[in-house]
Order: structure tokens, then sequence, then C-alpha cells
């Protein structure tokens, strides 16, 4: 069965600096998907950056991008210049190419960012 | 604009009733899904819809169940409410697109207690 591990419960970064969040999974398929969501105290979840395991190029979104190591399973999000609107829970998940969506979660990195 | 909506958005009951958590979305997507989340868990997978007549059971389905008649709609139904089952309950809905995968648009949630 597939795992996605995300092994900081806790961040902190100051404004306008970059942080790294870590994400490791376990699969032995060779074609899936990779999302990071946010959860701000709002609860709302919002979809933040999503990888197709076929690219070999990592995604990026404006000030978000990932680190996508295939081989070592690894799929970190790197926020740059951060801002105190990105504090909020990080959630990493797992899409099985097959699966026709079933997420797998992560259990969460909270970002606090500190001004 | 397309949406997915849940109700109510805080329920409180009494433990042995039936509760029924309703999901409508306005995407016309086919895959519908239920999850919980809990501090310490994530997100985890209740039961989920490929289309209209479809449904299958996830990760922590035990206590739960839901119909589709339609499209647009998932309702979830404890059919004796436990203590245990008091959580943040999130819909979700997706279309896989061929060769993209497929993006999860969440609902804002329903926060239930079981007293």
């Amino acid at each position: 069965a597939q795992t996605v591990t995300q092994s900081q419960p806790e961040m902190s970064v100051q404004e306008a600096e970059t942080v790294t969040l870590s994400c490791t999974y376990d699969t032995s398929e060779s074609d899936y998907y990779l999302f990071w969501y946010k959860q701000p105290p709002s609860r709302q979840m919002i979809l933040v950056i999503r990888q197709e395991a076929y690219k070999q190029q990592n995604a990026t979104e404006n000030r978000f991008s990932v680190n996508f190591q295939k081989a070592a399973k690894s799929f970190s999000l790197k926020i740059s210049d951060s801002q105190l609107g990105d504090a909020a829970m990080y959630f990493c998940a797992y899409s099985g190419g097959g699966s026709q969506g079933n997420l797998i979660f992560g259990k969460g990195t909270k970002l606090s960012v500190k001004p | 604009d397309a949406e997915i909506t849940q109700s109510p958005r805080h329920k409180i009951t009494e433990t042995g009733r039936q509760v029924t958590l309703a999901c409508h979305q306005t995407w016309n997507h086919n895959n519908m899904f239920w999850y919980r989340q809990d501090l310490g868990h994530g997100l985890r997978l209740i039961h989920y819809s490929y289309g209209v007549q479809d449904t299958n059971k996830g990760e922590v389905s035990d206590g739960y169940s839901v119909s589709r008649s339609n499209t647009e709609d998932l309702p979830l139904t404890l059919e004796s409410a436990a203590s245990s089952q008091t959580s943040v309950y999130f819909c979700a809905s997706s279309e896989v697109l061929a060769g993209e995968g497929d993006t999860q648009y969440f609902g804002p949630g329903t926060r239930l207690t079981v007293l």
C-alpha cells in the first residue's frame, strides 16, 4: 500500500525568507501524481502545486516550487519570499495513476511565518 | 463559477442518532470523495464514488454510508453516531483527464460533534 510521510510536524520561517517542507512516499507504481495542499485557519483545502511523475521537470507556481526526486521518492515544497499569508497546514498527497484520483495524505506540516 | 458546497457547516448531535452530511458540486465531476480530518491523522478517505450508482469503501468506512443518485450530490450518512466520529468532514470532487491525472477540489468542511 502507498504511504506518504511528512517528517516535520511544525516549521517556522521568517517573513521574506525561504523554507522547504519535506515529503517522502512509498509506492511500487511508476505512474502517479503528487500534490501539495494548503489549509489555512479557514479550513479550506487549497491546491498549491501538482507534479506528474512522468515529468522530470519540477513544477513551479509563482513563489512555490517542488524538488521531485523520483528515485528517492521525495517530493519537497519550497516557498520563496515567505509571506504572512503562507502560514497554514501543508499536506503532501499521492494519487496513483490508475486509481482515478484517490488521494493518500501525509499528516501535515504546520508552517508559522514570523514578521 | 463552479463550486463544491457542504451543509451544514457545523453540527452537534447525540450518540446513536442518524446524521446526514450533504455535499453538492457544480463542476459536473464524475468522481466524488468523503474524507475525515483528525489531529495527528491528516485526511483519511471514508467513501468515494466514480459515478452515478457507484460507491466504494475507503480506509475508514465503518459506521458510514453513501449513495449517489445523481452527478452533483454525494450525501454521507452516519447510521448511529458515535463519539469517535467527532471530526471535520471534507467532501471533494475531481475529473480524471487522459494524460493529466486529476486535481481534487474540496468543499469548506463540516465540523461534526457527537456528544
